[in-house]
């Protein structure tokens, strides 16, 4: 019955460093998204998973990015060589698989804040 | 391509009163619309959606939102602001039949003063 959970959910990195941010969605939820909220904007749209398949990559801001969920659970985005503007919340959000022509809410988790020195 | 502008970065009513917080959207496809809310250190809670159905949705918390196509608007309103309505809300918009991915304004701040 438990929500969406990100961790950790502070972190602080050097710039430069490789950083990899874990979330758990709602069990049964298949579908996952990552979002990056940078200070002041609205959430942006990284990636979609269905299950174990990156259907959509479209919002990673560059090749330092990457995300997986290899068992279709559990979700990971990996940041290499941290810089700074990478500094954001990054939210992760679960639903339920949407079917033809309906609708399923994402649920958001708390997210992890990223902070680039 | 699909956008939400929220009109005004900071709201701030005092308690009691009208809340009105705007958003109008741009999309090429029938869309889902929808109000977030955001608490300090929290992930996003749904307020309200618009998925084609009545066009005056009633969500949680006293809160609704009136779609209208041919503004292109998705206005959130509460005839009375509580202590507790203070936070950032988010319109967002995703298209019916397409990616399910949200596009996000950039977010309202409310403030409630006693």
């Amino acid at each position: 019955g438990a929500g969406v959970s990100q961790s950790p959910r502070y972190k602080v990195a050097k710039r430069g460093q490789d950083v990899a941010l874990r979330c758990d969605p709602i069990s049964g939820h298949v579908s996952l998204f990552w979002y990056q909220q940078a200070l002041g904007q609205g959430p942006e749209f990284l990636t979609y998973f269905q299950n174990e398949a990156q259907l959509d990559k479209s919002g990673l801001p560059s090749d330092r990015f990457f995300a997986e969920r290899p068992e279709g659970s559990v979700s990971t985005l990996k940041i290499q060589r941290t810089q700074q503007e990478d500094s954001a919340v990054y939210l992760c959000a679960s639903s339920l698989r949407r079917l033809s022509g309906g609708f399923f809410e994402q649920y958001f988790g708390p997210g992890t804040r990223l902070t680039v020195t | 391509a699909q956008s939400v502008t929220q009109l005004g970065s900071h709201v701030s009513v005092s308690e009691g009163a009208l809340v009105l917080l705007r958003c109008n959207y741009s999309s090429s496809v029938p869309p889902y619309l929808f109000w977030y809310v955001q608490y300090p250190n929290q992930g996003l809670q749904l307020l309200l959606k618009y998925t084609s159905a009545a066009t005056l949705v009633k969500g949680i918390n006293g809160f609704e939102a009136e779609f209208k196509k041919s503004e292109t608007s998705f206005h959130l309103t509460k005839p009375s602001a509580h202590m507790s309505d203070a936070a950032e809300y988010f319109c967002a918009v995703s298209s019916q039949g397409g990616s399910e991915k949200l596009v996000f304004g950039k977010g309202t701040k409310l403030t409630v003063n006693p």
